[in-house]
């Protein structure tokens, strides 16, 4: 089965500083890998996707992911946080079918950026 | 281009009663999805869709709970009878992809229910 696992509830950072969401892996063959952020009474928003190639994957809103298939993780990554940034964030991966693909959410980290 | 548009937003029943949920998915996507999210917890896939026909309904409460998608547009969610449990946030997402390639799902607002 696939699935994904956010190891920390929540966290913390103060704006300005880098801001690190950890996200680990499961799947069998190659993985399709995802990051969706949620804010308060919003549906998802898509950040960024790795399929194949670079490791290191750059989204939206300055945020990137490097995939690393020694750790099975693809940590999402903000070089200088941002108090707007506070939100939800979901890592998911994406099992490719012929009538369509699904995609398994994990729990996800809930991110508090202080001003 | 449109977003993914979901009604109602908000629902407040009482336990035992019904609920229904409409989803209209972006023009020309192939696959509709409808994802139960509880409180504190990831989004779990309920229902998928593509075009008309259901492709995974696994973790449907096929008991209480109850999907469709006429003409492989638009889709209804339905729960009959409701319990304490099913309070959650409704989301509905839909995706060009019909499995060529791992593209990105867009997500509606959501609808929120409370089972009293």
């Amino acid at each position: 089965a696939q699935s994904v696992a956010q190891p920390e509830d929540q966290v913390n950072v103060a704006e300005g500083n880098p801001l690190t969401v950890k996200c680990t892996y499961s799947v069998s063959g190659n993985p399709y890998l995802f990051w969706y952020v949620q804010y308060p009474n919003r549906g998802l928003q898509f950040l960024l996707k790795y399929i194949t190639g670079d490791n290191l994957v750059k989204g939206s809103y300055g945020f990137e992911a490097e995939f690393n298939k020694s750790q099975t993780s693809f940590h999402l990554k903000k070089p200088s946080a941002l108090v707007s940034d506070s939100a939800l964030y979901f890592c998911a991966t994406m099992k490719i079918k012929a009538a369509g693909n699904k995609l398994t959410f994990g729990g996800g980290t809930r991110v508090l950026v202080k001003p | 281009e449109a977003g993914v548009a979901q009604s109602p937003r908000y629902k407040i029943i009482e336990k035992r009663q019904s609920v229904a949920f409409w989803c209209n998915p972006i023009s020309g996507h192939a696959t509709l999805y409808w994802y139960q999210q509880i409180l504190g917890q990831g989004p779990k896939l309920l229902i998928q869709f593509q075009n008309n026909g259901v492709v995974d309904d696994s973790q449907l409460p096929k008991d209480r709970f109850s999907a469709e998608r006429l003409k492989g547009v638009d889709s209804t969610l339905k729960i009959q009878p409701a319990k304490l449990e099913d309070s959650a946030v409704y989301l509905c997402a839909s995706s060009f992809s019909s499995g060529g390639g791992p593209g990105e799902l867009f997500f509606g607002e959501g609808s929120r229910l409370t089972v009293l």
